[in-house]
């Protein structure tokens, strides 16, 4: 089983920074993995898939890079409805596993 | 508009049956492979099972905790998934959600419905 390890667990920040997320597989994915966003309450909204492509509606602040091993989801400023937490996945082989989350709070 | 509506969650006692049901619309749901997700309260998010498209094979897989006891299938005419849960445990409580792939080449993400609760207690 491939395991996702994320990193920072929690993220402080304040409106109008950037915030860089780190999501680590412990073999390569290839760029077989997404990054959702999830609000308490709510399904989770997927953001990024291939790494890097942005999913329909999802605005440009947000940005995904890697492959392999490696990945990074940025937030290039900080908006007041971008405060939740953040998975990302592995799709590349069975069975799909997901990163612990990374919460992104306000600093 | 794609929608997937979840229903058929609820309280069931330890060792019962249940069966999920995900409604689908705005587009042909025979041809896109669909899964089953759950995340338990305050936890976080685990892939449960998959079913590929008759056109992909027709397949499924499962997570090794619902193995041998959960069953994904799918009705084409009516555009609906199913999860049949059986011999429920406690730690099969969560809220289950249908995913329809993103695409017809790739899961990438995937579209998501607003999920259902499962409460496994006596």
């Amino acid at each position: 089983e491939i395991v996702m390890t994320q990193s920072p667990a929690t993220l402080s920040v304040s409106p109008g920074e950037r915030a860089t997320l780190s999501c680590r597989a412990t073999q390569s994915v290839s760029n077989n993995l997404a990054w959702y966003q999830q609000k308490p309450g709510q399904a989770p909204r997927p953001l990024i898939f291939g790494a890097s492509t942005r999913a329909t509606g999802i605005p440009a602040r947000f940005s995904g890079s890697g492959s392999g091993a490696e990945f990074t989801l940025t937030i290039s400023s900080l908006q007041s409805e971008d405060f939740a937490v953040y998975y990302c996945q592995q799709y590349h082989d069975w069975p799909w596993t997901f990163g612990q989350g990374t919460k992104v709070e306000i600093k | 508009e794609v929608q997937l509506v979840e229903s058929g969650g609820g309280l069931v006692q330890p060792g019962r049956s249940l069966r999920l049901s995900c409604r689908t619309s705005g587009f042909t749901f025979s041809d896109y492979c669909m899964s089953w997700f759950r995340q338990a309260p305050g936890k976080g998010l685990e892939w449960v099972s998959f079913s590929r498209s008759k056109r992909d094979g027709g397949t499924v897989e499962y997570a090794a905790s619902v193995t041998g006891r959960f069953t994904i299938s799918r009705d084409d005419s009516k555009s609906i998934a199913y999860l049949q849960m059986n011999s429920l445990k406690t730690e099969d409580t969560a809220v289950y959600y249908c995913v329809r792939s993103q695409s017809l080449i790739t899961f990438g993400g995937g579209l998501w419905g607003q999920g259902t609760l499962v409460t496994v207690s006596s």
